[in-house]
C-alpha cells in the first residue's frame, strides 16, 4: 500500500461548485500539508496540519479549507471552485519537524471549467 | 521570510555527462534543505537532504548537494546522468521548529540526450 494516497487523481468541476480532495496515509504523519502546483510557481503552500484538528493557513488559503478528524485523513476543501484552482494538488505528510523530509502523495489534477 | 531560487527553469544534457542544478535560497539562520525529483504524473521523492555538519551530502541515485553558507547555495550534482534521469528537480528550505513548513523553488526540468 502506498504511505499517502490521494483521491480523486483526476476531477473536472465547473465553476462555483465544492469540491473535496482526500489525502489518506498509512504511516502515522503527525503533520500534513496540501500544496498546489502551477508552472513557473512551483509549489505553494495552502494549509497545513500539526495535529488531529490543528491545522493553520499556508501562503495561498484564499478560497481552501481543509479539516482533520483523524491522523490518517486530511481533507481539502474548495468551497465555490474558480477555474484560478485549475491545478495539481499534491498531499504529504511528515513524522517530525527535524528535517525528516516529507512523504508525497501522487497528486489530484483539478479542472474547473 | 524563506525563499528559493532556482535560477534555471530547463538544462539539457547528454547521458554521460556531469550535472549540476543550482539552488540559492535565503534564510536567517541555517535551514534545513533539501533536494526532491518528481518524474511526469507523479509526487515528488526525496533524494537527499541537509541538517548540519558535513557540507557535501550524498543522496540516493547517485547524486549529491554542497551546502555552501557563504553562497547561500545548496547545488545539485551527479558525476555522470542516465536517461532515466530525465525529471523535475526541486529544491526547498525548511526551517527548525514547528510543523517544519518547506517552501520550494519553481523547479528544473531536466532533459537528457542520447
Amino acid at each position: 500500500d502506498a504511505g499517502i494516497t490521494q483521491s480523486p487523481r483526476h476531477k473536472v468541476t465547473e465553476t462555483g461548485t465544492p469540491v473535496t480532495l482526500r489525502c489518506h496515509q498509512t504511516e502515522n504523519h503527525r503533520y500534513m500539508y496540501w500544496y498546489r502546483q502551477d508552472p513557473g510557481h512551483g509549489l505553494r503552500l495552502i494549509h497545513y496540519s500539526y495535529g488531529v484538528k490543528d491545522t493553520d493557513k499556508g501562503e495561498v488559503s484564499d478560497g481552501y479549507s481543509v479539516s482533520r478528524s483523524k491522523t490518517e485523513d486530511f481533507l481539502l476543501t474548495l468551497e465555490s471552485a474558480t477555474s484560478s484552482q485549475t491545478s495539481v494538488y499534491f498531499c504529504a505528510g511528515t513524522r517530525d519537524t527535524q528535517g525528516y523530509g516529507y512523504t508525497f502523495g501522487s497528486g489530484t489534477r483539478l479542472t474547473v471549467v | 521570510a524563506q525563499s528559493v531560487t532556482q535560477p534555471d527553469i530547463h538544462i539539457t544534457v547528454s547521458e554521460g555527462a556531469s550535472l549540476e542544478l543550482r539552488c540559492n535560497y535565503s534564510y536567517g539562520a541555517t535551514p534545513y534543505l533539501f533536494w526532491y525529483v518528481q518524474s511526469p504524473g507523479q509526487g515528488l521523492q526525496l533524494l537527499l537532504k541537509y541538517f548540519s555538519g558535513d557540507t557535501l551530502v550524498q543522496g540516493i541515485k547517485g547524486f549529491e548537494a554542497e551546502f555552501k553558507r557563504s553562497q547561500s547555495s545548496f547545488n545539485l550534482r551527479k558525476p555522470s546522468v542516465h536517461w532515466s534521469d530525465a525529471a523535475e528537480y526541486f529544491c526547498a528550505v525548511g526551517p527548525t521548529g514547528t510543523a517544519s513548513k518547506l517552501t520550494f523553488g519553481t523547479g528544473t526540468r531536466l532533459q537528457v540526450t542520447l
